[in-house]
């Protein structure tokens, strides 16, 4: 496989479940990101992981929790979500060490539907 | 807050038309970046421009970036179907020894065969 894959493609859950996004990069990169994707907002940036270590939490709820285990592999556990939790939430890689550098590679996306 | 407005929201077009949306800020970005995303598919960077009046060519895409770097443009020629898709522009801006990265809401465009 090659680019940034997320599992799985669709989900829904409700509000008391407990479920985890995963993605996997196979591009060497040493950066990656959760970004969230409403309709008729921006792309709004979650977290952000270099070698592993996290180096923004942009005031995300800790109904999500991320973790890196290696610098290829990003989940996105959630608990308790709400219904304006319900989005397109997208993986990212890049090459770089700064927070961004060039251009980022996104993976297909989970659509996540909170009931 | 850094804001980038996107005009128009959505675009539906004939096959063949010519098209251009609009990327405005009241703040100088370090660099500007368009993606494009398809339905069902996650952005993919389409180009990157630096420098203030810089214009970029990719086919029929013309990329424009203005001379105080706050604002950019993306004319497309002779629109295709397979133009179809969600234009993302995404601002960058020194912070903190790095950069930091906000997107605009997006232009749908619909190109109609």
């Amino acid at each position: 496989e090659t680019g940034v894959t997320q599992t799985p493609r669709h989900l829904v859950m409700g509000m008391t479940n407990k479920k985890s996004l995963k993605c996997e990069q196979h591009l060497g990169h040493n950066a990656m990101y959760w970004y969230k994707q409403s309709a008729k907002k921006p792309l709004e940036l979650m977290f952000v992981y270099n070698f592993k270590e996290q180096t923004e939490n942009n005031s995300v709820p800790s109904r999500f929790s991320p973790e890196c285990p290696n610098s290829s592999h990003l989940f996105l556990h959630l608990h308790t979500l709400q219904p304006e939790d319900s989005a397109l939430y997208l993986c990212a890689s890049s090459p770089g060490t700064g927070l961004y550098t060039g251009e980022l590679f996104f993976g297909e996306g989970s659509r996540l539907t909170v009931l | 807050t850094q804001l980038l407005e996107q005009s128009p929201q959505f675009l539906s077009i004939q096959e063949g038309e010519n098209l251009t949306v609009y990327c405005n800020s009241s703040s100088v970005f370090s660099s500007l970046q368009w993606y494009r995303q398809e339905p069902g598919e996650g952005p993919v960077l389409l180009v990157t421009v630096v420098t203030g009046g810089e214009v970029k060519k990719l086919k029929r895409l013309t990329f424009q970036f203005g001379d105080a770097r706050k604002d950019s443009s993306l004319h497309i020629t002779a629109a295709q179907p397979g133009d179809t898709g969600l234009y993302l522009c995404a601002g960058a801006w020194p912070q903190g020894g790095s950069e930091k990265l906000v997107f605009g809401k997006g232009t749908k465009l619909t190109v109609n065969p």
